[in-house]
């Protein structure tokens, strides 16, 4: 069981907007920042935000991140067929002294 | 062009060993933390190890503390991980991947990843 809780899955039609929820704890989320990873089928994992809401060059700006606590969330607007995707955040845990990863969450496009 | 390759995947016997590299290209390799991350078939991931910059200070994942060992040669731009006392659920792709600074601190993300190698535990 992940140290970091997320849905296992998520849908949404092109278009919508969908989001992604991170649940952690004092020892993680809050008091270290979230990163995001999202994974293509068949293709190794990619950094697509990170320190909370910073998008690497290259990612569009309809994805976007945020912090409030001990959670963390992930928001795609103008959803996409090609965000069909596993997304996973990440936290540094000050109690085991490594990084963390949630879960993951399967995110289907209809 | 920045570029991570790993390398040394392959079926072993429970109890046996194997060594992974992961061969860096286009940045200064001393200059970052290195990690392996794993996914299990069907799984999500999960980070296994991580080295800093230097190579003094070494992390592991409660998972694998005492049977894996991390190590880099910054001459050769190669990280390594070393599998010993393998058991089924050692079973993955490893991904090998960059940090952002020399450290692991708390602000630790990894923005650079290779395609992987499978490592596959069985009888």
């Amino acid at each position: 069981q992940s140290v970091l809780t997320q849905p296992p899955s998520a849908s949404g039609t092109p278009g919508q907007t969908v989001t992604i929820s991170c649940s952690g704890s004092s020892s993680n989320i809050g008091s270290n920042v979230v990163n995001w990873y999202q994974q293509l089928p068949g293709t190794a994992p990619k950094l697509l935000i990170y320190s909370n809401y910073q998008r690497p060059s290259g990612v569009p700006d309809r994805f976007s991140g945020s912090k409030s606590g001990t959670s963390a969330s992930l928001a795609i607007s103008g959803l996409h067929s090609e965000d069909e995707a596993d997304y996973y955040c990440a936290a540094w845990d000050d109690s085991l002294d490594v990084p963390m990863f949630g879960g993951g969450t399967k995110l289907t496009v209809l | 062009e920045v570029g991570l390759v790993e390398s040394g995947g392959g079926l072993v016997q429970p109890g046996g060993s194997l060594r992974l590299s992961c061969a860096a290209s286009g940045f200064t390799f001393s200059s970052y933390a290195m990690s392996w991350v794993r996914q299990a078939p069907g799984k999500g991931l999960e980070w296994v190890s991580g080295i800093s910059g230097s190579g003094v200070s070494t992390y592991y994942a409660d998972s694998v503390r005492g049977r894996f060992t991390i190590s880099r040669d910054n001459s050769k731009n190669t990280v390594y991980l070393q599998m010993n006392s393998l058991r089924v659920e050692d079973t993955a792709v490893y991904y090998c991947a960059k940090g952002v600074n020399t450290a692991m601190v708390s602000y630790y993300y990894m923005d650079v990843w290779g395609s992987g190698t499978t490592v596959t535990v069985s009888s």
